[in-house]
């Protein structure tokens, strides 16, 4: 148990859907991050938000847009998915966005888009 | 070719030999990272280095910043140690992590 949960943790979703993934933080970090892993790929990078403000977006599409209400929550919108973006979606949390500041994960969504 | 690469991609081995992980980087970095990631996707910080050699238990980490190489050493290898295990690079050029594909270790009883 890290501190970071995340739900749902399966997800199965056509391509007109919409949904949304969630995040939730109980270590009081103020910097959290979206990652995307693919089979076979490195871990990407997707979002980071500092202190509810998002501080970078690593050409992530415009299907994707997430939302930082407040320091411990973090969402990922999904709309008009392709069956590519099908990964594992994980958050992650620090004590601020230092890259070199130790980073709680979450367990992770794992997303099939049909 | 990925600016970070892992080797070997896949290692089975019996329980209580002594493993190591490679990870070659060809970006300057300020950092790096070893990550482990357990079967269902969740993922712990191992360690954080920018120089030299950390131990944790039975995990050490060394890092040669000259030669651009990392190693992650095992010792007396255990089943609950199965997992991936993810080199990650902080580039000292734009600040960005760049992440290896991972190894994936697999410890036989």
């Amino acid at each position: 148990e890290t501190g970071v949960t995340q739900t749902p943790r399966h997800l199965v979703m056509g391509m007109t859907n919409k949904k949304s993934l969630k995040c939730e933080q109980h270590l009081g970090h103020n910097a959290m991050y979206w990652y995307k892993q693919s089979a076979k790929k490195p871990l990407e990078l997707m979002f980071v938000y500092s202190l509810e403000e998002r501080v970078e977006n690593n050409s992530v599409p415009s299907r994707f847009s997430p939302e930082c209400p407040n320091s411990s929550h973090l969402f990922l919108h999904l709309h008009t998915l392709q069956p590519e973006d099908s990964a594992l979606y994980l958050c992650a949390s620090s004590r601020g966005e230092d890259r070199d500041n130790e980073q709680f994960f979450g367990p992770g969504t794992r997303l099939t888009v049909l | 070719k990925n600016e970070v690469e892992q080797s070997p991609q896949n290692l089975t081995a019996q329980e209580g030999e002594f493993i190591t992980i490679n990870c070659s980087y060809s970006v300057g970095i300020s950092a790096l990272h070893w990550l482990q990631q357990h079967p269902g996707g969740g993922i712990v910080s191992l360690f954080m280095l920018s120089s030299g050699k950390k131990k944790h238990g039975r995990l050490i980490a060394t890092i040669n910043i000259q030669e651009k190489h990392s190693s992650l050493h095992i010792t007396a290898s255990h089943p609950r140690d199965s997992a991936v295990y993810i080199c990650a690079v902080r580039s000292s050029r734009d600040d960005k992590i760049i992440f290896g594909k991972g190894t994936r270790l697999h410890i036989l009883p």
